[in-house]
């Protein structure tokens, strides 16, 4: 089945612990994003990749890395996180990024930091 | 960069009516217009978009206009059921500053449909 995963699906943690959300996709796609979603702001761009070690900054980046060194995969990397990333992250793919390229998104991750 | 502005944030209408969601882009370079469907506790999943070349789409009971002179766009759901009560998303495209379809989203719209 095609599609997008992501893990964990929820997690609380603590201010300044390091923490890593996986996505992978099966589908063979190029481009891979990574939006949060808060209350009133809809879903916003954080961090996207057009191919394997290909990234660049969304809307957003300010306390979030990424890496993407194979095609399926684009984990999103909070080094130092604070409350003010408490957030839904959702993961999404499409296959090759360009005008009307569809996105799949992943089931997402509810991220809460005390 | 692109703003994508949604009205209203929340719309109540009764089963059987119709349910119109507006949206208005600010950059006149996006090309592409998805409208994404979101359950509560779930992911967004597209239901319809249309192309900057195309004024009008229509997908059984969903249809989607597009006024490129004005920069709006909106959504049109005919004949509603409980279960088209969701969170609607708009979202327009353009491009990253590397390439890439980038993708702005308007805030949402709660919609209920009520017996």
């Amino acid at each position: 089945e095609a599609q997008v995963t992501q893990n964990p699906r929820y997690l609380i943690t603590v201010t300044g612990k390091k923490l890593t959300v996986t996505c992978s996709q099966n589908m063979n796609h190029e481009y891979m994003s990574w939006y949060r979603q808060d209350p009133g702001l809809g879903l916003r761009q954080i961090y996207y990749s057009m191919n394997v070690e290909v990234t660049d900054k969304g809307d957003v980046p300010e306390g979030y890395k990424v890496s993407r060194k194979e095609k399926r995969n684009f984990p999103l990397i909070l080094e130092s996180p604070s409350p003010n990333q408490t957030s839904l992250y959702f993961c999404a793919s499409s296959l090759w990024g360009g005008p009307g390229d569809t996105q799949y998104f992943g089931p997402g991750t509810r991220l809460t930091v005390l | 960069g692109e703003n994508v502005e949604q009205h209203p944030s929340t719309l109540s209408v009764q089963e059987g009516d119709s349910a119109v969601i507006k949206c208005t882009y600010s950059d006149s370079a996006s090309n592409y217009f998805p409208w994404y469907k979101q359950e509560l506790g779930k992911r967004p999943q597209l239901i319809i978009d249309i192309r900057s070349n195309v004024g009008e789409k229509k997908d059984q009971r969903i249809a989607v206009t597009l006024n490129k002179t004005a920069k709006h766009f909106s959504l049109h759901i005919t004949e509603t059921q409980p279960e088209d009560s969701a969170v609607y998303f708009c979202a327009a495209s353009d491009r990253n500053t590397g390439g890439g379809n980038k993708l702005t989203f308007g805030t949402g719209t709660q919609l209920k449909v009520e017996l």
